[in-house]
């Protein structure tokens, strides 16, 4: 049972765009929330993370926005950068941490 | 480099040999978890383990897999007996306590022939 979902594989970005990637789950229980990036042939990435009490955070170029009676969190990247090309995946965990549930990955292209 | 380390890189192995995946943790860090990744598909967790403590295994498979994290050394994972499924990328991680940013290794490719 995937908990967490991320239903777009792929996304596609002009440079200097926003990039926004979608994630929803449907565990209720989950309190913790995080993206990761990852390249290929190497490990995930901690981008940045909120937590269920709040509704948004910020990190430079990167925003998570979380939506709990939706159930649906999003990051944003904005301006876009090729460098951001990468697979971003969403995670969550029911323990501020512990055993974190994965999405499947979106897979972002940002051309020149 | 005080990351996660992980080896080998990449493991081949053939049907019904042993494979076994070493995780040092981040220095400072003492809990570890471990994550496998099929193809086309996201991290799913295995197990959880504090040294010497197995906290949980409920996404371990349960006959041929086994997970240690000994007082001294890197944290093991075992596969005995493997199968072309057991074909994936191997993720470990670690945090700190408190901590709930986890960090992951660079991972362990296995291939089975």
């Amino acid at each position: 049972d995937q908990q967490v979902k991320q239903n777009s594989p792929s996304l596609s970005v002009q440079e200097g765009r926003i990039s926004i990637l979608n994630c929803d789950y449907t565990n209720s229980m989950f309190d913790y929330f995080l993206w990761y990036k990852k390249y290929p042939a190497e490990g995930p990435t901690f981008l940045i993370s909120i937590s269920s009490i709040k509704d948004k955070n910020e990190d430079g170029r990167f925003t998570v926005f979380l939506n709990k009676s939706a159930k649906h969190l999003s990051l944003h990247i904005v301006p876009s950068q090729p460098g951001d090309s990468a697979v971003y995946f969403c995670a969550a965990s029911a323990n501020s941490g512990y055993a974190l549930n994965f999405g499947k990955g979106t897979s972002l292209l940002v051309t020149p | 480099n005080a990351g996660v380390m992980q080896n080998p890189r990449h493991l081949v192995r053939r049907r019904g040999q042993e494979a076994r995946l070493r995780c040092s943790p981040m220095k400072g860090h003492s809990h570890v978890y471990w994550y496998r990744q099929l193809p086309e598909e996201g991290l799913k967790f295995m197990v959880y383990l504090q040294k010497e403590n197995i906290i949980d295994e409920s996404g371990m498979p349960k006959e041929r897999f086994s997970a240690e994290f000994p007082k001294e050394g890197p944290s093991i994972l075992r596969i005995q007996q493997v199968v072309r499924g057991d074909s994936a990328a191997y993720f470990c991680a670690s945090t700190g306590q408190g901590n709930t940013e986890a960090f992951f290794g660079q991972g362990t490719r296995l291939t089975v022939v």
